[in-house]
């Protein structure tokens, strides 16, 4: 079953610690993207990654940190540092053309609640 | 700075009226333009980009380069059409979205 795999879909995390959210695709995508979601403010981008070993920040980035080891794998570090952590998280991928068509695949989202 | 702006955040319309979502951008050259949805317990997936001149589930969306919109229009609303609503646009190899309005269809 091909696709975008996020987890876990609920977590939950006392101030103060880290926690890392997992996002896993199997599409052979090769730019892979971490959008934070809140109402009314839509997604913001977290950070993204055109290759592997290589990532950039969005327009977001503060408080949080990636790793792209491997093409399949993005995960995204939630740190203490990130003053409103409590959101929804979507990571999502883009065909390996050379040019952005504009279509991301989106994974099914991971809602972080910071007690 | 490219920016996507949607002015409601909720829209509610009765079955079989008109639907009409405002996206306006600011972009400086020629914009790539996008709605994507999110239907109830769904993933966000592309609804149709402006470049296709498509109509997806009877949806349609026009660039307007003088009024810099892309409104998102279907003449008959369908129940099956409540879902989010976000409008987007390429910027730099990524995707910048709007706000979201999140549309109601009242039976």
């Amino acid at each position: 079953d091909g696709g975008i795999t996020q987890s876990p879909k609920y977590l939950f995390r006392k101030e103060g610690q880290n926690v890392t959210l997992s996002c896993e695709q199997n599409l052979n995508h090769d730019a892979m993207y971490w959008y934070r979601q809140d109402p009314g403010q839509g997604l913001r981008l977290i950070y993204y990654s055109q290759i592997v070993n290589d990532f950039q920040k969005g327009d977001i980035a503060e408080g949080y940190s990636v790793s792209r080891e491997k093409k399949e794998s993005f995960p995204l570090t939630v740190t203490s540092a990130q003053k409103n952590p409590t959101a929804f998280y979507l990571c999502a991928s883009r065909l390996p053309s050379g040019g952005f068509t504009g279509e991301l695949f989106f994974g099914e989202g991971s809602r972080l609640t910071v007690l | 700075a490219q920016r996507v702006t949607q002015p409601e955040k909720l829209l509610s319309v009765f079955k079989g009226a008109p639907v009409e979502l405002k996206c306006n951008y600011s972009y400086s050259g020629s914009p790539e333009l996008f709605w994507y949805v999110q239907y109830s317990r769904q993933r966000l997936q592309l609804l149709l980009r402006h470049i296709s001149r498509e109509s997806i589930k009877g949806f349609t969306a026009d660039l307007n380069k003088g009024e810099t919109s892309f409104h998102l229009k279907k003449p008959f609303a369908q129940e099956e059409d409540s879902a989010m609503y976000y409008c987007a646009l390429i910027s730099a190899q990524k995707l910048v979205f709007g706000q979201g309005t999140r549309l109601t269809i009242n039976p």
